[in-house]
Formats: structure tokens, sequence, C-alpha cells
């Protein structure tokens, strides 16, 4: 898993700004996945990609956008619609059937 | 799919103690069970897993065992040592292929 990497660590965006994620991995990984975590929470999947150019929503896709351009990178957008954006934000990618997770940004918006 | 219970949602045990932690799944087509851990502010890390054509797995004071008939599966920790304290998750692949779904989670906390 240090393959994957997000960037920033943390971030703090203004309500009714858009902000892009970072996520990148040198895994060669088919499959990336975004997770929503709230503190003392589970992981909540949004969107995820097994391949590039195609993506399905997960389980509370709504105020998020996702992009899948090259094998290595799959950024997330919190649009403004998103209401409660005030989160840890975990990306994973993997192979058939393990996932493995990057370090985290976690995002506030005041 | 997408019911996977989780208990304890905490558990609290004596360094050196065993710890178990269970989840059920629903989903009959579910063919591969991993058991991730998270220590405070990091990532979840994968520990150990079993796919669904063996019953146990284990890796020196980690184990995971699978029933299938009953759709559950359990991860035991032995001598438990505080290191261990940490957010357990389990997970399951079934029918919708490329994506895990995860138990809320187990805050295990070892006193030493």
């Amino acid at each position: 898993d240090g393959g994957i990497t997000q960037s920033p660590k943390y971030l703090f965006r203004k309500e009714g700004q858009n902000v892009t994620l970072s996520c990148e991995q040198n895994l060669n990984h088919d499959a990336m996945y975004w997770y929503r975590q709230d503190p003392g929470q589970g992981l909540r999947l949004i969107y995820y990609s097994q391949i590039v150019n195609d993506f399905q929503k997960g389980d509370i896709a709504e105020g998020y956008s996702v992009s899948r351009e090259k094998k290595e990178s799959f950024p997330l957008t919190v649009t403004s619609a998103q209401k409660n954006p005030t989160a840890f934000y975990l990306c994973a990618s993997g192979v058939t059937y393990e996932q493995y997770f990057g370090p985290g940004t976690r995002l506030t918006v005041t | 799919g997408e019911n996977v219970e989780q208990h304890p949602s905490t558990l609290s045990v004596q360094e050196g103690d065993s710890a178990v932690i269970k989840c059920t799944y629903s989903d009959s087509a579910s063919n591969y069970f991993p058991w991730y851990k998270q220590e405070l502010g990091k990532r979840p890390q994968l520990i150990i897993d079993i796919r669904s054509n063996v019953g146990e797995k284990k890796d020196q004071r980690i184990a995971v065992t699978l029933n299938k008939t009953a759709k559950h599966f359990s991860l035991h920790i032995t001598e438990t040592q505080p290191e261990d304290s940490a957010v357990y998750f389990c997970a399951e692949r079934g029918s919708t292929l490329g994506r895990l779904y995860f138990g809320r989670g187990t805050q295990l906390t070892v006193w030493p």
C-alpha cells in the first residue's frame, strides 16, 4: 500500500467551493475506490472504477464526481452540492480481490 | 452483499487474553472475506483474508474462520498485546463484482 498516495493530507475549504482530492497509485492495479469515513463510523463507498474510462456509483455518490482518464489516477471532486463534506476520505486500489488503502485526506469545510 | 453485521462494536480485553470478532453476511455468492485493522488517524490495513474454499486461515497470532453454511466469519486474536488496540473491520465480496461491503467496525482495546 506504499504505492498509493493521496494529497494533501489536510485540506480546508470554505462552504460553497468545489474541491478535488488526488489519488495516485503505481501498483498497476486496475481497480480504484473512494471511501468516506466519519468519526467513529465505518467505511462508506462513494465511487469505484474497475477500468480506465469507466466508474460506478457506490452507496453515497450524491454530491461527488470522479474521473478515470489514466490507470494510475482517480481524482474525487467534492462539489458544493454535498451537504456534509467534512470527513476523512480514503482512496484504495486493488486487483481481483484485495484492496489496499492510501493514507487518506482529512477535509474540513467551514 | 449489502448486509454485513459486525459484533461487538467495542471489545476490551486484558493483555494476553484472546479476542474474537464476528461478522455475518447474507449474500450466498460471497466468496472473499478480508479483515482490516485501522489505528487512530491511520489508513485501514489488510491483516488477513480468507476465500470461500477454505474454512480457516492462520497467521501467527491471528486467525480467521469461515462458516459458509451459517454465513458468518470470525477474527481470532490470541495472546493480545496493547499494540493490537485498533478498530477492526470485516468485509465481504459478494455478487456485486469489484466492490467490498464493510462491517461497521469493532473498537478493540487491550489493557496492559
